[in-house]
């Protein structure tokens, strides 16, 4: 079974600053796919990045990108120049190569507020 | 803007009331999800819809009926709910076969059972 860990509850950062939101993963999968989704207070589930596990290069989506470590099996998440906008539950998922079956396996969340 | 849309916002019902969420998608997927999500927890899948047929019910009570009437339709039918039943319904949707590795989800379902 595959199981996903988010290690930091809640975090804040200085809006402009730099944060990295930590996840790790356990699975005996080879091929997979990882994603981070932001949930703002409006509640929706918003897809912040995509990385498919049997690529090295890391995925950036403009001030969003990911630290892949396969090896580790981490998968960790840095937002660069803060805004107030990226408050919101940030969570962690993975997801099993072939085919969806809506078999996303999330983590607890990490709740970050961005202060101005 | 999402294009997984649901209606309605905000639900409060009795226990021995019937009422259905509703979920529309517009990018030609064929996979579509019903997930519940409680306060401060992540969501936890309920039904998957594959093709318009039922492929997957997580041991879900049968007080929640689902209902794929087309490929871009996903109806929750609700009877006799529970005051624990109160959540956050999420839809969502992707598409079906091996390309289906990125879920779409929409803005929610708020419900509460009175």
């Amino acid at each position: 079974a595959q199981t996903v860990t988010q290690s930091q509850p809640e975090m804040s950062v200085q809006e402009a600053e730099t944060v990295t939101l930590s996840c790790t993963y356990d699975t005996s999968e080879n091929n997979y796919y990882l994603f981070w989704y932001k949930q703002p207070p409006s509640r929706q589930m918003i897809l912040v990045i995509r990385q498919e596990a049997y690529k090295q290069q890391n995925a950036t989506e403009n001030r969003f990108s990911v630290n892949f470590q396969k090896a580790a099996k981490s998968f960790s998440l840095k937002i660069s120049d803060s805004q107030l906008g990226d408050t919101a539950m940030y969570f962690c998922a993975f997801m099993k190569y072939g085919g969806s079956q809506g078999n996303l396996i999330f983590g607890k969340g990490t709740k970050l507020s961005v202060k101005p | 803007d999402t294009e997984v849309t649901q209606t309605p916002k905000h639900l409060v019902m009795g226990m021995t009331n019937k009422k259905s969420l509703k979920c529309e998608q517009h990018m030609g997927h064929r996979a579509m999800y019903w997930y519940k999500q409680k306060a401060k927890k992540p969501p936890e899948l309920m039904f998957v819809y594959s093709y318009e047929k039922l492929s997957i019910n997580e041991s879900v009570p049968s007080r929640f009926s689902p209902e794929c009437p087309n490929s871009s339709l996903l109806n929750l039918h609700l009877h006799a709910l529970q005051p624990e039943d109160s959540a956050l319904y999420l839809c969502a949707s992707s598409q079906a076969d091996s390309r289906g590795n990125t879920i779409y989800f929409g803005e929610g379902s708020w419900l509460t059972v009175v």
